[in-house]
């Protein structure tokens, strides 16, 4: 099936920093990806919608000037959280769009994830 | 407004010993329901998409079933590596539109 790869899976930064989270779709072009936050023991919360060559959509309480998404090709989409706070400490998942169905039916992907701790 | 429940929140099970999990929802112009496992730490894992009310698809002792208000995911014999995190997700499925996510039940099997 398709994949979707995330990187970096794990990321330890200082508090005031930045840090970027990519997210590539290895087989396929998506147009749209989605990026997620999970609290431990939480279902995912959607933060915002990329689409490629246009603005992020984001939800309703994500603030957008610290979270910049970035969809600039096809296959790529990054996440970059300014001026990190221990608050922000969470797992970014991220997911992807293939508009063509496989076999089983499936067209969302999801990436491994990545656990931002901030210090 | 769009919403989806999932029931039960944890569920513990002897090795062996079949169950089912619901999953209701609410929302306007379903286009497909998923269901997915995620182990901790880990990003989820696609296990099946159900389109329309009667659908059932089957892989290895799971098996999803849909009607107009609810999915089940059945789960026969269970094993220990069977333990997960089973989330349910609805989505109309139409470009740029995200999926929306209950919040999980938690599958722990004892051997």
């Amino acid at each position: 099936g398709a994949v979707v790869s995330q990187h970096p899976s794990r990321v330890i930064c200082k508090s005031g920093t930045s840090v970027k989270i990519e997210c590539r779709s290895l087989d396929f072009q998506a147009t749209t990806m989605f990026w997620y936050r999970q609290f431990p023991k939480q279902s995912l919360m959607l933060m915002a919608t990329s689409n490629e060559g246009s603005k992020a959509t984001y939800e309703q309480g994500v603030e957008k000037d610290k979270f910049l998404i970035n969809h600039a090709s096809l296959t790529l989409s990054t996440l970059t959280v300014t001026s990190a706070h221990p608050e922000d400490s969470s797992f970014y998942i991220c997911s992807a769009r293939d508009i063509q169905a496989d076999s089983s039916g499936n067209t969302i992907y999801f990436g491994e994830g990545s656990w931002l701790t901030v210090v | 407004e769009d919403q989806v429940t999932q029931s039960p929140e944890a569920l513990r099970l002897q090795e062996g010993e079949s169950s089912s999990l619901n999953c209701s929802y609410t929302v306007s112009g379903l286009r497909g329901l998923f269901w997915y496992r995620q182990d901790p730490g880990k990003g989820p894992e696609f296990l099946f998409t159900l389109y329309s009310a009667g659908e059932e698809k089957e892989k290895e002792r799971l098996k999803a079933t849909l009607t107009k208000k609810e999915s089940f995911l059945h789960i026969t014999a269970p094993k220990p590596e069977d333990s997960a995190t089973y989330l349910c997700a609805v989505g109309p499925l139409q470009a740029g539109t995200a999926l929306i996510f209950g919040k999980g039940t938690t599958l722990s099997v004892s051997s």
